[in-house]
């Protein structure tokens, strides 16, 4: 089966500016994540859906962050404006439900905010 | 809030030799998995093994093995008979199975980066 797709692989950007991130998960898969990883930490969990609902955007900075799932299926993630502090790796993941164990990730958008 | 710490930032091994990364987590949980991810320079993360909470039994995979201490809060990975295609950064992740909102939802240690010399 193929894997998480996600686009741009690379962006660079200006401080003040937005961008778009896109995901799209394993066929099937009812739970989509985005993380963010920063230079030399762990990622942190963003945003959860279920199908095309919200279940957990807790550590979403919503002033500038948001994201959609549209029909369940694939996913956008989006910053306006940027920061420099933003400049990260961001990985989409996808699973069977939020029940399964196992946590397919995609190759991630390296962002940098100059 | 639970937390994961990996306190080694770097390791390294010699090809064809074992090597032991450690995890401890904080978590006031019964009812949980612990994984171990390999991200390989450039490359998407993937799972090495996971453990359930409840399953005293340490996990096996091949050359992958843990060292599952409930009681301590520890979690570490041993790596047999090391490869070069083994270097990567390796994360330890916990995952609730309590339910609600932060069902699903991984915690990641620091991760700790093996190098593995020929």
């Amino acid at each position: 089966e193929a894997g998480v797709a996600q686009s741009p692989r690379y962006k660079i950007i200006e401080k003040r500016q937005s961008v778009a991130f896109w995901c799209n998960p394993i066929s099937g898969h009812a739970t989509l994540y985005w993380y963010q990883q920063i230079l030399g930490q762990g990622p942190k969990l963003l945003i959860q859906f279920q199908n095309n609902g919200v279940v957990d955007d807790s550590q979403l900075p919503k002033d500038r962050f948001s994201a959609e799932r549209l029909k369940g299926v694939d996913s956008t993630l989006k910053i306006q404006p940027a920061k420099l502090e933003d400049s990260a790796v961001y990985l989409c993941a996808s699973s069977r439900g939020q029940g399964a164990y196992e946590q397919y990730f995609g190759p991630g958008t390296r962002l940098t905010v100059t | 809030a639970q937390t994961v710490t990996q306190s080694q930032p770097e390791m390294s091994v010699q090809e064809a030799e074992t090597v032991t990364l450690s995890c401890t987590y904080d978590t006031s949980e019964s009812d949980y998995y612990l994984f171990w991810y390999k991200q390989p320079p450039s490359r998407q993360m993937i799972l090495v093994i996971r453990q359930e909470a409840y399953k005293q039994q340490n996990a096996t995979e091949n050359r992958f093995s843990v060292n599952f201490q409930k009681a301590a809060k520890s979690f570490s990975l041993k790596i047999s008979d090391s490869q070069l295609g083994d270097a990567a950064m390796y994360f330890c992740a916990y995952r609730s199975n309590a339910g609600g909102t932060s069902y699903g939802k991984l915690t990641f240690g620091q991760g700790t980066i093996l190098t593995v010399h020929p």
